[in-house]
């Protein structure tokens, strides 16, 4: 299957801080990427859907200003936590989607987990 | 909005034991359907997946799942657990339309004593 990468996979942060996630595919060209959050014990719930080239779609609930969401190029889009606070500590993780094909399979990365102190 | 609603929160078996879950969907349109598994501290693993075609879908490590339409159902079989197969399983839903987001339901944890 397709490799997705995802850096860093651990980050510790202090609150009011922001911190930048970044989503790779290694070996295929993603035209739309999916950045979801896992809550511990909890399921993956979707944040945003981005297009390359294009803005990104929030979810209801899910704001804009504070979860940037730049999808570079075909290869990379990355997530940006501003003036982070303890509330946002979670796991984040990305999923790409090749091609523009109903039929195609979600690729995810591994997931970055933030803890905002 | 479609949703996907898994019946058991935590699952515990016996090795050897026969494992169903549950999973439903809430959707009248075509659909793509995944079973995803989450082993601790590991990040998600695909399981099995149906796009169309035969109902009884065969994946990796024993699984297989069987897709109802007319019950929205998608539930996961393994006729006999390992202890290596404790993990979180998640059952996701997709519309097949070019870039869809999978749904997620809830999960289930699966505990398997050997």
């Amino acid at each position: 299957g397709a490799v997705v990468s995802q850096h860093p996979s651990r980050v510790i942060c202090k609150s009011g801080t922001s911190v930048k996630i970044e989503c790779r595919s290694l070996d295929f060209q993603a035209t739309t990427m999916f950045w979801y959050r896992q809550f511990p014990k909890q399921s993956l719930m979707l944040m945003a859907t981005s297009n390359e080239g294009s803005k990104a779609t929030y979810e209801q609930g899910v704001e804009k200003d504070k979860f940037l969401i730049n999808h570079a190029s075909l290869t990379l889009s990355t997530l940006t936590v501003t003036s982070a606070h303890p509330e946002d500590s979670s796991f984040y993780i990305c999923s790409l989607l090749p091609g523009t094909g109903a039929y195609n399979e979600q690729f995810f990365g591994p997931g970055t987990r933030l803890t905002v102190l | 909005a479609q949703s996907v609603s898994q019946h058991n929160h935590h699952v515990i078996l016996s090795e050897a034991a026969s494992l169903e879950l549950g999973c439903n969907y809430s959707y009248g349109g075509t659909v793509n359907l995944f079973w995803y598994v989450q082993y601790p501290g590991q990040h998600l693993q695909l399981l099995l997946k149906y796009f169309s075609g035969d109902p009884l879908v065969k994946g990796i490590k024993g699984f297989e799942a069987e897709f109802i339409k007319s019950k929205f159902s998608f539930n996961l079989r393994k006729p006999s657990v390992q202890w290596s197969d404790t993990a979180e399983y998640f059952c996701a839903v997709t519309l097949n339309q070019a870039g869809t987001a999978l749904i997620f339901g809830k999960g289930t944890t699966l505990s398997v004593s050997s």
